[in-house]
Order: structure tokens, then C-alpha cells, then sequence
């Protein structure tokens, strides 16, 4: 019984193509968020939303779009990827902002 | 610099030693503290979560913060191979509109 799922585990595809990750959870939470982990385990928060409205977008590139259809769900759309997009991403979430977060497998992004 | 340090190691001890971890920080205002155990190619799951200063003990498990000094530590005593992972410290400020600040991890290995 999957706490927090994300859905691909594994992504591999070539430069300049779109791609989403999706994101589930089933805690009943109100905030979810994006963290993308690099190779030297470097946990950088990108996005959260708290009830499907957006409350901490950090820099990332515009390329990176994130889509809350409903509290339960928190999808990433990446354009034009790139190399350095490489990483693996973690959907998180959390009973209310700030408060403890459950993390998801990662989905392992590889740009060749 | 950074605002949360953490040493990446990686450290190595027999089974049964007592491990200290630890992370620095820069931000005075941090409040609240997390320690965070990851296995790999899995997601981040939370191991302890203390207020301010103090010492919280959960089983094998210590954490400690020392505000003053702005270094928090986790103990790990009677080491086991299964604690074989890498521990990530976690931090935000009282504003619950604000963020949680990652240390990049440190990697332990316990050898039976």
C-alpha cells in the first residue's frame, strides 16, 4: 500500500525531447513538493504546492513545469530536456507546509 | 557556502560501533531538525524530527542539536549492516511559508 508512488522509475531519452513524471499520494496530505537529488546526492527543492496552489517555486528553469490536478497528484512536465537535467527526481509530501514529508522512490532521469 | 554542511564521508565502522554523524549550519534561525535515512535507489525516509535544542532518543537512535554552537548530530549505537545507508540532515526556520534546507548526506557502510 504505496504511500507517495511516482510514475516512471526509470526515464532514458535523447536531448530536446518533453517528458512528465507523475506523482501520487494516498496520505490524504495537503502539500506536495519536487526535490531533484544530482549525483552527489544534493537534495534541492524545485516546487511545492499546498491544495494545488503553487507556494515555493525556486529557480528552475522554465522548462520545468509542474501541474497539481487535485491534492492527491503533483505532475512535472520537462521541455527541450537537456544533459544537466540528469538526476534523480522525488516527489515528497506533507499533512500541511513545512511539516514532516514522505518521500517517493525517485524517478532516475537520464538525458543522452 | 551552503547553508546546511554535512561531511559526505565515506565512513566505514564494524558492526556494533557507535556512529556519530553530523551537520553544520549557517542560518540562525533554523528551528526545527530532521534526520533522514536513505537506501539506495530508494527515496528518503525520516528517522528523526527534533525542535530547538536538546536531545531526542528514539530506540538505537540520538539526536542531538546544539543551537548555540549550530551543529546537530545523530548517534547511531550497536551499529547494524541494515543501518548501511546514507543519512541526510534536514532544517527549516519557523515560517512555515519557508523551506527545508538538505546537508548533501553522509554515507555509511557497516561491515559485519
Amino acid at each position: 500500500d504505496t504511500a507517495v508512488s511516482q510514475t516512471p522509475k526509470y526515464l532514458v531519452t535523447q536531448m530536446g525531447n518533453d517528458k512528465s513524471i507523475k506523482c501520487e499520494q494516498n496520505l490524504g496530505h495537503d502539500t506536495m513538493y519536487w526535490y531533484k537529488q544530482d549525483s552527489k546526492k544534493f537534495l534541492k527543492i524545485m516546487f511545492s504546492y499546498n491544495n494545488k496552489e503553487l507556494i515555493i517555486n525556486e529557480t528552475v528553469p522554465n522548462r520545468f513545469s509542474p501541474k497539481s490536478p487535485d491534492k492527491a497528484h503533483l505532475n512535472l512536465h520537462i521541455n527541450s530536456l537537456e544533459l544537466g537535467d540528469s538526476a534523480v527526481y522525488f516527489c515528497a509530501s506533507s499533512p500541511r507546509p513545512a511539516d514532516t514529508q514522505y518521500f517517493g522512490p525517485g524517478t532516475r532521469l537520464t538525458v543522452l | 557556502q551552503k547553508e546546511v554542511e554535512q561531511d559526505p564521508g565515506p565512513l566505514s565502522v564494524p558492526e556494533g560501533a557507535i556512529v556519530s554523524l553530523n551537520c553544520t549550519y549557517s542560518n540562525s534561525a533554523f528551528q526545527y531538525f530532521m534526520w533522514y535515512r536513505q537506501y539506495s535507489r530508494k527515496g528518503p525516509e525520516l528517522l528523526m524530527y527534533t525542535y530547538s535544542s536538546g536531545n531526542k532518543e528514539d530506540g538505537r537512535f540520538t539526536a542531538q542539536v546544539d543551537k548555540s554552537s549550530k551543529y546537530i548530530s545523530l548517534f547511531i549505537r550497536d551499529s547494524q549492516p541494515s543501518d548501511s545507508a546514507t543519512y541526510l540532515c534536514a532544517m527549516r526556520t519557523s515560517n512555515t511559508g519557508n523551506q527545508f534546507y538538505f546537508g548533501t548526506g553522509t554515507s555509511l557502510t557497516v561491515i559485519p
